[in-house]
């Protein structure tokens, strides 16, 4: 089992540009949320994303924007980055049912965005 | 969403036990108590829950306090490979509308001495 992927490890864009990151969950889970870890702060929720549509969302502008696919991978966007925006982007998975019942997230290693 | 509070680092030898404190004065009386941890360059990793009782498991302990407003997360043996963040965060009790939402704090940073 190869646990929750992400990709790219690193990435490095300038302020006004798009970025798009990438998640695989853990094999059998169907519902995959994401978070923002600015440095030295702990993991801020962004959303989260079940049968290709957004469940619920955190505190965060319209510049950030998500994508489940139909194999639950899924996609997190950002728009117009801003130099706030540097940090880094975790991903997280689990089984809705499991959610329900009070089950633990898997999270991924994360992608460091670098916004110059 | 109610707040936790936990020191911001804590020092320990190694092989010796780590009492990890948290706060949460203002639990309500179905929020479950969850710790993660986070190890130098990874995400987080779940280490163990509860609602009212003491909880063991494989990684660590888990001591609830009567009026819930307190936890502690033991470590009963630390190792160098437990130096990390350590979030204690208030989960929403289980039921269809939990997203299961984590709202971590900056947690507490141990550092483990060999």
């Amino acid at each position: 089992d190869a646990g929750v992927t992400q990709s790219p490890t690193h990435l490095i864009k300038t302020r006004g540009q798009q970025v798009t990151l990438r998640c695989s969950p853990k094999s059998g889970h169907d519902t995959v949320s994401w978070y923002q870890q600015a440095l030295g702060q702990g993991p801020q929720f962004i959303f989260q994303y079940y049968e290709e549509e957004e469940r619920q969302r955190g505190n965060f502008p319209d510049r950030f924007s998500g994508h489940q696919f139909p194999n639950y991978s899924s996609e997190l966007n950002v728009n117009a980055l801003l130099l706030g925006d540097s940090a880094l982007y975790l991903c997280a998975s689990s089984l809705l049912s499991g959610l329900a019942i009070g089950d633990t997230q898997y999270f991924g290693p994360g992608t460091r965005l670098t916004v110059l | 969403d109610a707040k936790t509070t936990q020191p911001n680092s804590m020092e320990s030898n190694e092989e010796e036990p780590v009492h990890l404190p948290c706060n949460h004065s203002t639990i309500s009386g179905t929020d479950y108590i969850h710790w993660y941890r986070q190890l130098p360059s990874q995400g987080p990793e779940y280490v163990i829950h509860g609602l009212t009782s003491n909880v063991n498991n494989r990684m660590a302990s888990l001591a609830i306090a009567e009026d819930r407003k307190s936890s502690t997360l033991i470590l009963h043996r630390a190792t160098l490979r437990d130096a990390a963040v350590y979030y204690c965060i208030l989960r929403d009790p289980p039921g269809s509308g939990n997203t299961g939402k984590l709202i971590f704090g900056q947690g507490t940073t141990l550092q483990v001495k060999p």
